[in-house]
């Protein structure tokens, strides 16, 4: 079975600046899904950024970006210039047939 | 825009008891999923379906059962309720992989906060 590994259950950054959260995953699939959800106190499950695993590029989505690594399992993501906005629960997430999440990392901003 | 629809918000329940929550999208989505959230955890998979008549078991399965009679509905039945079962339950709904707008996103409902006393 797919599992998702978040090893940082919790992650600080000074508002501006930058932070890279991690993720690994395995799998024996060669095309697959990868996703960063953000989660607020609200509990609103919203997409970060999403990597398609047949694409070498590394996808953008403004200020986020990902290192995706397929030979390592490997799919981290990058917060650049953070703000007070981004304070929040991460999740990685595999998807092939279903979803499957990590654990997550709570992301602090400190203004 | 109504998406992902749960219902109830909220509930409580005693031991022993049982429940059903709701859950219904409009996008014409083919699967459907249910997941179970604990304080401070990540999203963990009951049941999914990937199309009317069709279930399939996730990683938690036990305690639940569900049905999919139509490509609209997925109700997550809970059979004698138990304290671990406290838990924020989320419905999702997508496109089949390869196919339909957004590649593989998953579209959530508000989710369903249930407390079993």
């Amino acid at each position: 079975a797919q599992t998702v590994t978040q090893s940082q259950p919790e992650m600080s950054v000074q508002e501006a600046e930058t932070v890279t959260l991690s993720c690994t995953y395995d799998t024996s699939e060669s095309d697959y899904y990868l996703f960063w959800y953000k989660q607020p106190p609200s509990r609103q499950m919203i997409l970060v950024i999403r990597q398609e695993a047949y694409k070498q590029q590394n996808a953008t989505e403004n200020r986020f970006s990902v290192n995706f690594q397929k030979a390592a399992k490997s799919f981290s993501l990058k917060i650049s210039d953070s703000q007070l906005g981004d304070a929040a629960m991460y999740f990685c997430a595999y998807r092939r047939l279903d979803m499957r999440f990590g654990a997550g990392t709570r992301l602090t901003v400190k203004p | 825009n109504a998406g992902v629809t749960q219902t109830p918000k909220f509930r409580i329940l005693k031991i022993g008891q049982s429940m059903t929550l709701q859950c219904a999208q409009d996008m014409n989505h083919n699967y459907m999923y249910w997941y179970r959230q604990d304080p401070g955890m990540g999203l963990k998979l009951i049941y999914y379906s990937v199309g009317a008549g069709i279930t399939d078991k996730g990683e938690v399965p036990n305690g639940y059962n569900v049905s999919r009679s139509t490509t609209e509905d997925f109700p997550l039945r809970l059979e004698l309720a138990a304290p671990s079962q406290t838990s924020v339950y989320f419905c999702a709904s997508s496109y089949p992989l390869g196919s339909g707008g957004a590649p593989g996103e998953l579209f959530f409902g508000e989710g369903s906060r249930l407390t079993v006393l």
